[in-house]
């Protein structure tokens, strides 16, 4: 099973910082990684597809970077409505598995 | 607009079984992979179950396999989850995912909630 670990758990800063989020995969797995965000009693929402590419209707403060084992989504100036829990997803391998999330809250 | 309606959670004792639907609309169903993700509680998200968009391809996680079935009704754009033996393991939100096979889930039903108590 290939592990995701994303880094930090917690983030935390203000409207207009940038924010920068990391998922490590345990083994290779090309560029099949996704980011989804989870605001607070809502269903997820796919925000990237294979490591860079936006998901429709989102916006392009939201960029994806890496390959390989190292990924990255960076939030170029958080809105108040990015404050949320955002998770890494691969699809190289089954099972499918997801990291364990990183919540960037308000400082 | 594609949307996704899960429907079937509810309060069930340990051992039990339980079905879980997922309605598909605005979409060629048929077409696409389906999937399921449940979420304890105050917990990250797991994967559960993929099934492809003719059926014949079905894919299940380690912690749920020989107790959960994914199947699919094409003629009624449904997909579903069947769970048996149910444990207080169990007891989270499954969501209703489209994608999953070859892509990212990029729609997501609003969940329905499962919880294991006696």
């Amino acid at each position: 099973e290939i592990v995701l670990t994303q880094s930090p758990d917690t983030l935390s800063l203000s409207p207009g910082e940038r924010a920068t989020l990391s998922c490590r995969a345990s083994q290779s797995i090309s560029r099949y990684l996704a980011w989804y965000q989870q605001r607070p009693g809502q269903a997820p929402r796919l925000l990237i597809y294979d490591t860079s590419n936006r998901a429709t209707g989102i916006p392009a403060r939201f960029s994806g970077s890496g390959s390989g084992t190292d990924f990255t989504l960076t939030i170029s100036s958080l809105e108040p409505e990015d404050f949320a829990v955002y998770y890494c997803q691969q699809r190289s391998n089954w099972p499918r598995t997801f990291g364990q999330g990183t919540k960037v809250e308000i400082k | 607009e594609v949307q996704l309606v899960e429907s079937g959670g509810g309060l069930i004792r340990p051992g039990g079984s339980l079905r879980l639907s997922c309605e598909a609309s605005g979409l060629t169903f048929r077409n696409y992979a389906m999937t399921w993700v449940r979420q304890a509680p105050g917990k990250g998200l797991e994967w559960v179950s993929t099934i492809s968009g003719n059926g014949g391809e079905t894919f299940l996680a380690d912690s749920v396999k020989g107790r959960f079935t994914i199947s699919r009704d094409n003629s009624r754009d449904e997909v579903y989850l069947e769970m048996n033996t149910v444990g207080a393991e169990d007891t989270a939100v499954y969501y209703c995912a489209k994608g999953g096979h070859l892509s990212a889930y990029d729609v997501w039903g609003q969940g329905t909630r499962v919880t294991v108590s006696s």
